[in-house]
């Protein structure tokens, strides 16, 4: 049962354009929710996170809007650039606050 | 400041035998986090330290696999009796104090059993 859901393993886009990545959680009590980011052979790098008080959180280039209703956020990139290329993951703590759950992951792949 | 690090980075071993897995945290941190990454999958949580303590060990897939940390630092994960759906990339993590919010990864190990 996955509470944390990735629906599209990859997506390409050209550079400078607005790359979208999406995210659904079935769990309702989630109120947290972070993006990482993964190069190959690197451990995953936090990029941004959003609490439920809020539905958006802008930082540079990223910005990430949670819809609560439909369980659903989304992490957008403007303008997008080659250096983004990677596999992003959305994330929410458990409810003991002693794990997170991961999505399987999105592969973004921008191109010049 | 020196980030997570991990050993080996790479690992092969034969079925049946038994590894150990380091992590090295980051100083100070006093919450230590073991995931691992089979193929295509995302991470899957296997325990959480405070401390030296384990307080969730819910993820741990079967008693062949055990973790210990000493002195609020380093931290080690013991498979034994390797298998092949033990092949993975083990991530291990830290973080300040524990709780929702970020953890910073070290770089992996990237077990195969053959």
């Amino acid at each position: 049962d996955q509470q944390v859901k990735q629906n599209s393993p990859s997506l390409s886009v050209q550079e400078g354009r607005i790359s979208i990545l999406n995210c659904d959680y079935t769990n309702s009590m989630f109120d947290y929710f972070l993006w990482y980011k993964k190069y190959p052979a690197e451990g995953p790098t936090f990029l941004i996170s959003i609490s439920s008080i809020k539905d958006k959180n802008e930082d540079g280039r990223f910005t990430v809007f949670l819809n609560k209703s439909a369980k659903h956020l989304s992490l957008h990139i403007v303008p997008s650039q080659p250096g983004d290329s990677a596999v992003y993951f959305c994330a929410a703590p458990n409810q003991a606050g002693t794990a997170l759950i991961f999505g399987k992951g999105t592969t973004l792949s921008v191109s010049s | 400041g020196a980030g997570v690090s991990q050993s080996p980075s790479n690992k092969v071993t034969e079925k049946g035998k038994d590894v150990e897995l380091r992590c090295d945290p980051i100083s100070g941190h006093t919450a230590l986090y073991w995931y691992r990454q089979r193929l295509g999958q995302g991470l899957e949580f296997l325990i959480y330290f405070q401390g030296n303590s384990a307080p969730d060990k819910s993820g741990l897939p079967s008693d062949r696999f055990s973790a210990e940390r000493t002195g609020e630092s380093v931290s080690t994960l013991t498979i034994q009796r390797t298998q092949q759906e033990d092949s993975a990339v083990y991530l291990c993590a830290s973080s300040l104090s524990g709780g929702p919010g970020e953890q910073y990864f070290g770089p992996g190990t990237r077990l195969t059993v053959t």
